[in-house]
């Protein structure tokens, strides 16, 4: 099995700086990788599929980059509704892998 | 739009059985693999499990092998998810997902379902 490793864990941060989460895949997973985010007490929604692909309604201040073994999640300009827990997750082959997730605070 | 909503919240014993439920509405539902998830208190998130619900072939994580079973009924495009033999361990927010699209995540969720296995 594909084995994710994100960093950091968890991150404080002011309203518009930029934030970055870096994800690592055990084995090239070409660029079959999906980054969510998840607020307390809701679903997770998918932000950017397959590496750097923004969902649609997602606003332009996230991003993602990377393909084989290193992937990166970018937040521009951080806003207060950014505080979220968030999770990549690889998906080349089953079964699908998440990472152990990144809680984004407010610094 | 698409819809999924699940079954209400479930308190199980030890050794019980829980049988979630995940209505789909607003796209085809045979046409889409539909995705468990589960999510500990406090945790990250789990892949539990996938099924096809056009064929009804599974494929399950190594972990729940022998306890999960993945159904559906397409009559009223509901995918179930049943975990047996609950332990403690097994209390979870449980959510079903729908891959839109090969490879690239889970654009639909469910809202979630809390098991609590306590005795």
């Amino acid at each position: 099995d594909i084995q994710m490793t994100q960093s950091p864990s968890s991150l404080s941060a002011s309203v518009g700086d930029r934030v970055t989460i870096t994800c690592q895949a055990s084995q090239d997973i070409s660029n079959y990788l999906n980054w969510y985010q998840q607020k307390p007490g809701k679903a997770p929604k998918l932000l950017i599929y397959d590496a750097s692909n923004l969902e649609t309604g997602v606003p332009s201040r996230f991003s993602g980059s990377g393909s084989g073994t290193d992937f990166t999640f970018t937040i521009s300009s951080l806003q207060p509704e950014d505080i979220a827990t968030y999770y990549c997750q690889q998906y080349d082959n089953l079964p699908p892998a998440f990472g152990q997730g990144t809680k984004l605070e407010i610094k | 739009q698409v819809q999924l909503v699940q079954s209400g919240a479930e308190v199980k014993k030890p050794g019980a059985s829980v049988k979630v439920s995940c209505k789909a509405s607003g796209y085809t539902f045979t046409g889409y693999y539909m995705h468990w998830v589960r999510q500990a208190p406090g945790q990250g998130l789990e892949w539990m499990g996938r099924i096809n619900p056009n064929s009804g072939g599974t494929n399950y994580a190594q972990k729940f092998q022998g306890r999960v079973t993945m159904t559906r009924d397409t009559s009223i495009s509901t995918a179930y998810m049943e975990l047996s033999r609950l332990r403690s361990d097994d209390t979870a927010v449980y959510y079903c997902a729908r891959e839109a699209q090969p490879h690239s995540g889970y654009e639909d969720w469910g809202q979630g379902t809390l098991v609590t296995v306590s005795s």
